[in-house]
């Protein structure tokens, strides 16, 4: 099946620097890649996605980028604040399921 | 903005009860999802709910201990049977909202005491 890795598992930045969390995955049928922002005690939150046939997308100070060929995509925020902190998770959609990186977990230091 | 409205949102439970867990979508789709995330951990994928057929679990994870209800395309039950405190866990319930994406429901954080 699908292995997806996600690095790093922690992050700290200072505001206003930017921050970039990168995921690699295995199985080449993987077709959809959405980013996840999870707030303490909250359910993970779609923040962005990209699918397999775009190589960017950007909303805002968000944006991920797909590199088929190498088998990884990464999540960029840029201008960081303070609420961006949180873990933020990718996954991989191949059949019918999605597989999930381990997270990383993002401090955004005032 | 995308809405899975899931609840309880949290509970505290005796071992050896069971607790069912609902998921409402605001709009229909045709599969959704139940998730359990242990604290500080990933997702892990329980079973796949499709409406009108029988939910396809994962390895490790059996009809009798989680079942599952889809009476519709666009709610769904997750029941927790016979509870232990390993059973502890945030779960998830997800869902293709099509032009919104693959959104989650807030979750519901259960404690097995």
């Amino acid at each position: 099946g699908e292995n997806v890795e996600q690095h790093p598992s922690t992050l700290s930045v200072q505001e206003g620097d930017s921050a970039v969390i990168k995921c690699t995955y295995s199985d080449s049928a993987s077709n959809y890649f959405p980013w996840y922002k999870q707030e303490l005690g909250k359910g993970p939150q779609l923040i962005i996605d990209i699918r397999s046939n775009v190589g960017e997308k950007k909303d805002q100070r968000i944006a991920v980028t797909l590199n088929k060929t190498a088998k990884h995509f990464s999540l960029h925020i840029t201008e960081t604040q303070p609420e961006d902190s949180a873990v933020y998770f990718c996954a991989a959609y191949t059949g019918n399921q999605f597989y999930f990186g381990t997270g990383t977990s993002l401090t955004v230091i005032p | 903005s995308a809405v899975i409205s899931q609840k309880p949102s949290r509970d505290i439970c005796q071992r050896g009860t069971s607790l069912t867990i609902q998921c409402q979508v605001d709009s229909q789709v045709t599969m959704m999802f139940w998730y359990r995330q242990q604290p500080g951990q990933s997702l892990t994928l329980i079973a796949t709910a499709n409406q009108g057929s029988e939910a396809t679990y994962e390895s490790g994870f059996v009809i009798d201990k989680f079942p599952i209800s889809r009476p519709n395309l666009t709610f769904s039950t997750l029941t927790v049977s016979n509870m232990s405190p390993e059973d502890s866990s945030i779960y998830l319930c997800s869902a293709d909202r099509g032009s919104y994406g693959y959104t989650f429901g807030s979750g519901t954080r259960l404690t097995v005491v």
